[in-house]
């Protein structure tokens, strides 16, 4: 199975403020077969990011995904109150899927 | 609008079964693949399997021997069955829509639409 490595475990940041969250697996997803999800207390995981960079339907602008190979990023140029979750990061490109640890972004 | 809802019993003891229903309210049911997913409490997600409208299933080696996922197109309903479940299986349970099409691997997609949750607790 490919694990998912996610750092930093906790993000405490500001409202307006940037958050970069990383994922690193330990093979190579191929073709980018990376997705992004948040996930808020007592609610099911919403998809932001499919295909390392592209957002899901309803996702804002200020989220963007990048990355290829082993090493992705996903980035919240500027933090609203409804953003402070927690982050997982999905491979897709070989079965099982699996899923990473998890960042919690909190407010600093 | 797609809408997954999803029931079954919230406390087992061990060595019994777990059975859980997951409902579709979508136009399309046979373009997709339906998933359960775990979340064991304070922790990450786990696939647990897969299955699509004729019946073909995926599931995670870790787990295939004790689970297996059915599904009745008729209804748009898909069913997850573990077997002798023991604390360790204690999580909160998600139904969910996995595309086929699009940017998807042979094997595997993201998961667009989710349940719920359903929270399976195993104590004796």
């Amino acid at each position: 199975d490919i694990v998912l490595t996610q750092s930093p475990g906790t993000l405490s940041l500001s409202p307006g403020e940037r958050a970069t969250l990383s994922c690193r697996a330990s093979q190579t997803v191929s073709r980018s077969y990376l997705a992004w999800y948040h996930q808020k207390p007592g609610q099911a995981p919403r998809l932001l990011i499919y295909g390392a960079s592209s957002r899901a339907t309803g996702i804002p602008d200020r989220f963007g995904g990048s990355g290829s190979g082993t090493d992705f990023t996903l980035t919240i140029s500027r933090l609203e109150p409804e953003d402070f979750a927690v982050y997982y990061c999905q491979q897709y490109g070989s079965s099982p899927q699996t899923f990473g640890q998890g960042t919690k972004v909190e407010i600093k | 609008q797609v809408q997954l809802q999803q029931w079954g019993a919230g406390l087992l003891k061990p060595s019994e079964t777990l059975s859980l229903t997951c409902a579709v309210y979508s136009e399309s049911f046979s373009g997709y693949y339906w998933s359960w997913i775990r979340q064991p409490p304070g922790k990450g997600l786990e696939w647990i399997g897969e299955i699509n409208h004729s019946g073909s299933t995926n599931y995670n080696p870790s787990l295939k021997s004790r689970v297996t996922i059915s599904v009745d197109t008729s209804k748009k309903q898909f069913y997850l069955i573990l077997s002798s479940v023991t604390a360790a299986d204690t999580a909160v349970y998600y139904c969910a829509r996995t595309p086929i099409t699009g940017h998807c691997s042979t094997t595997s997609c993201y998961n667009d639409y989710w349940g719920r949750g359903t929270l399976v607790t195993v104590s004796s």
